[in-house]
């Protein structure tokens, strides 16, 4: 069964803090993803990976930034977080999208 | 890119009545459409999806067709259940990206 994993359920940080959302997986798949979900708006692609160390811009990447060390681990980098960066985030991983339980961030 | 519409935002039916959900995509270069139902508070679950090589597939009480030509793609539900309510997201995939629909809240009424 393939297990996504995603560091936080829930996370409350300050304006200007930066922010690390770590995803991991363990079917040993290449390709890796983070999304935004917001009402109204279903799942945005801020950005995803198809290799270690290989990264690339997905539809709203302005903010964030990722980094994919190992293969298994996805990190979203929030540089400096902002209140319009209150979101859902799920990470997935794999050609058809595991998704991880999400991480509530709430951005004061 | 991509553009992924989805139909309707919401949809009430009532027990045993059937549901459709129904997507539209831009770019002919996307060939795998996923279903996704997301229940309350739960993850994405990947309940059906499509390949551009094939035009229907059913899985029980699940089906879904797809229109290569008019560039669109539906879900149905039959006999519908309570525990059949939920978000469901289309997405449409080229392989590498996906583009998701904004999700249609479908209630099952007892």
């Amino acid at each position: 069964d393939v297990k996504v994993t995603q560091s936080s359920r829930y996370l409350v940080k300050r304006t200007g803090e930066k922010v690390f959302l770590e995803c991991v997986q363990d079917m040993d798949h290449e390709n890796m993803f983070w999304y935004r979900q917001d009402p109204g708006l279903g799942l945005r692609l801020i950005y995803f990976s198809y290799d270690v160390k290989m990264k690339e811009k997905g539809d709203i990447p302005e903010g964030y930034s990722v980094s994919r060390e190992k293969k298994e681990r996805f990190s979203l980098i929030l540089e400096s977080a902002s209140t319009n960066q209150t979101s859902m985030y799920l990470c997935a991983s794999g050609r058809t999208q595991y998704f991880g339980p999400g991480t509530r961030l709430l951005v004061l | 890119g991509e553009n992924v519409e989805q139909h309707p935002s919401t949809l009430s039916v009532q027990e045993g009545d059937s549901a459709v959900i129904k997507c539209t995509y831009s770019d002919s270069a996307s060939n795998y459409f996923p279903w996704y139902k997301q229940e309350l508070g739960k993850r994405p679950q990947l309940i059906i999806d499509i390949r551009s090589n094939v035009g229907e597939k059913k899985d029980q009480r699940i089906a879904v067709t797809l229109n290569k030509t008019a560039k669109h793609f539906s879900l149905h539900i039959t006999e519908t259940q309570p525990e059949d309510s939920a978000v469901y997201f289309c997405a449409a995939s080229n392989g590498n990206q996906f583009y998701f629909g904004t999700g249609t809240s479908l209630t099952v009424i007892p």
